[in-house]
């Protein structure tokens, strides 16, 4: 079965430390997965894919074809990074989604 | 360009009566998805449609349903509310070509009582 796992839901650091929020899979062929955020009193936002590679807010992910992660790093975390991250695997027209994981960084 | 709009932001029913939601995406995006967000069970996958044919649906019963009009704008419509369809639903829009972004509206709340 296609699921998407978020062990935790929340996660709580101190500014300037570094944040790992992880994101394992499951799913037969090459999946397609995404970072979502929502800030407070925002709609859900795309933060990264994995197809691009690129590094949006500091934030970097790498998926992990042997582990089946999608783990979300940043090496130092900021104040305005609180917020509630998902990771989503795109199929067929649908995105599943993890619980999602309540980030909060303490200042 | 404008995002994608849904409409109302917030609804109260009674069970036993119908609701109809109302999601238009950006323009130019021909596909448009819903989620129902509930803090016990998350985001999950209601239905997809593009150029009004519903390419996938999700696990719940046949009182949700939904269509898509020509111009991409979709409505969902939920029959005989029952105290469990309160949540957020979400309208997503995509282009329709695989693996892009999807676009979030702001959500409908609907509370049944």
């Amino acid at each position: 079965a296609q699921r998407v796992t978020q062990p935790e839901k929340l996660l709580s650091v101190f500014k300037g430390a570094p944040v790992e929020l992880k994101c394992n899979y499951s799913y037969s062929g090459s999946p397609e997965l995404f970072w979502y955020v929502q800030y407070s009193r925002q709609r859900l936002q795309l933060l990264l894919r994995h197809i691009s590679r690129e590094s949006i807010k500091g934030f970097t992910a790498d998926l992990n074809k042997g582990e089946t992660s999608f783990h979300l790093k940043k090496p130092f975390a900021q104040e305005e990074d609180s917020a509630m991250y998902y990771c989503a695997l795109d199929s067929n027209y649908q995105l599943i989604w993890g619980a999602g994981t309540k980030l909060i960084i303490k200042p | 360009k404008a995002g994608v709009t849904q409409t109302p932001r917030y609804l109260i029913k009674t069970r036993g009566q119908q609701v109809t939601l109302s999601c238009s995406p950006i323009s130019g995006h021909r596909s448009v998805s819903w989620y129902q967000q509930t803090p016990g069970q998350g985001l999950q996958f209601l239905f997809e449609y593009f150029s009004e044919t519903q390419r996938n649906k999700g696990n719940f019963p046949g009182r949700f349903s939904g269509r898509q009009f020509s111009n991409s704008r979709s409505e969902m419509n939920v029959s005989t509310l029952e105290l469990g369809d309160s949540a957020l639903y979400l309208c997503a829009s995509r282009t329709g070509t695989g693996g892009n972004e999807a676009f979030f509206g702001q959500g409908t709340r609907l509370t049944v009582v």
